[in-house]
């Protein structure tokens, strides 16, 4: 089944504890991405991804970091967490992001709680 | 910069009745828009993409139409049912690298 995966699903932790989001798609895709979703603001892009080894910022960059060192995963890094940073996560993929007939696929969702 | 807005944030009505969701958008230069579907807390399922060239596209009971020279989508919910009750997103793409989606609506049905 094509899918977009992400784990762990809910995580609540400290300020200051570094933690790793991942996601992984099995599409073959060469674009994914991470956004963040908050009440009232919506969807927010984190940092993409056009390709192995080519990664860009997005709208919230700040207080993240990515990877992308294989084709089939994206993880999200938070190096040191803070509050402000609690938030629904989604990682998202398509196949190039620049065709008419691109779709984007989502993750299910990461819920990040920090205390 | 797009921006995408839609309307209204938020629609209740009783089982049964057709309704529509806007979605418009500033810039009209696009590769596709996206119709997306959130139930709460959980993730995004994609309903409909319509290209820059096709004027609508079809899914059992949705319809979504695309204007790109005015910046307007709608999604058509025929004969609607309590089980459509979620969030309905409008996403943009661009070609800048990002989708740019709109607040969503709030949909509820009652039986």
């Amino acid at each position: 089944e094509a899918q977009v995966t992400q784990n762990p699903r809910y995580l609540i932790t400290v300020t200051g504890k570094k933690l790793t989001v991942t996601c992984s798609q099995n599409m073959n895709h060469e674009y994914m991405s991470w956004y963040r979703q908050d009440p009232g603001l919506g969807l927010r892009q984190i940092y993409y991804s056009m390709n192995v080894e080519v990664t860009d910022k997005g709208d919230v960059p700040e207080g993240y970091k990515v990877s992308r060192k294989e084709k089939r995963n994206f993880p999200l890094i938070l190096e040191s967490p803070s509050p402000n940073q609690t938030s629904l996560y989604f990682c998202a993929s398509s196949l190039y992001m620049r065709l008419t007939t691109d779709t984007q696929y989502f993750g299910p969702g990461t819920r990040l709680t920090v205390l | 910069k797009q921006e995408v807005t839609q309307i209204p944030a938020a629609l209740s009505v009783p089982e049964g009745e057709n309704l529509v969701l806007n979605c418009s958008f500033t810039d009209s230069a696009i590769y596709n828009l996206q119709w997306f579907r959130q139930d709460p807390g959980k993730g995004l399922t994609s309903l409909l993409l319509i290209q820059s060239s096709q004027r609508e596209q079809t899914s059992g009971r949705l319809n979504a139409s695309l204007d790109k020279s005015s910046g307007r989508s709608t999604l058509y919910i025929a004969a609607s049912q309590p089980g459509d009750s979620a969030t309905y997103l409008c996403a943009v793409n661009s070609g800048y690298s990002t989708l740019t989606f709109g607040k969503g609506t709030m949909l509820l049905v009652s039986p």
